[in-house]
């Protein structure tokens, strides 16, 4: 089925350790996108990047780190992880990167749990 | 700063029909959006208003206001499956998305 493959679905990991959640999609889209999602809030974008070798920092991007060495993957990286990055971690893409509708088509998440 | 403003949680019974509102202050204003949210689930696209009025999809509407910062989701006939949370987002003037908290949105029979 094409889509978004996200990977870890959940994990628990040890303050200070470093995590990579890893996004792969298959729809040849031009934008991807991180976002946190934590309870009471809404939607949060961490990193984008609007095509292939280019990235750009959201709303909320200190502790987090992305690359885009391709179209398909999207891997976004804690160094040393923090109690507040404990979340839903949803990668997204799109076929462009503003304009027009710019429909989101989201990952099943991942829930990382930093203790 | 910029704010989207939805109820945090509606109840409503299966056959019926619910209104969700969607206000917001943002930074310009290039497009609406609602996404519906199944527990432990990812969000899925539902509507896009860019124009003020009314856009029907099947037992879905969605109504924009660009002078009031006003967006409401109808559902009709409502069926169990609908029981999910509901995403209101803008568009603002740099193209970036801004969410509201979301809707969540119980059913009962």
């Amino acid at each position: 089925t094409a889509g978004i493959t996200q990977a870890p679905t959940s994990q628990i990991l040890a303050a200070g350790r470093s995590m990579t959640l890893r996004c792969t999609q298959d729809m040849r889209h031009n934008a991807m996108y991180w976002y946190r999602q934590d309870l009471g809030l809404g939607l949060r974008l961490i990193h984008y990047s609007n095509t292939a070798g280019t990235t750009g920092k959201g709303e909320v991007p200190d502790g987090y780190s992305v690359s885009r060495a391709n179209t398909d993957d999207f891997p976004l990286t804690l160094a040393s992880a923090v109690p507040s990055q404990t979340s839903v971690y949803f990668c997204a893409s799109s076929e462009q990167g503003a304009g027009g509708a710019n429909v989101l088509t989201f990952g099943a998440g991942s829930r990382l749990t930093v203790l | 700063g910029q704010n989207i403003d939805q109820p945090t949680e509606m109840t409503a019974t299966e056959g019926a029909i619910v209104q969700i509102n969607c206000t917001y202050q943002t930074s310009g204003f290039n497009g609406l959006f609602w996404y519906q949210q199944h527990a432990g689930e990812a969000p899925t696209f539902l509507s896009y208003n860019v124009l003020d009025g009314l856009e029907e999809k099947g037992r879905f509407s969605s109504f924009l206001s660009r002078s009031k910062g006003y967006s409401y989701l109808l559902l009709k006939e409502l069926q169990m499956k609908d029981s999910a949370s509901y995403l209101c987002a803008v568009r603002d003037s740099n193209y970036q998305l801004i969410w509201g908290a979301g809707t969540k949105l119980i059913i009962k029979p």
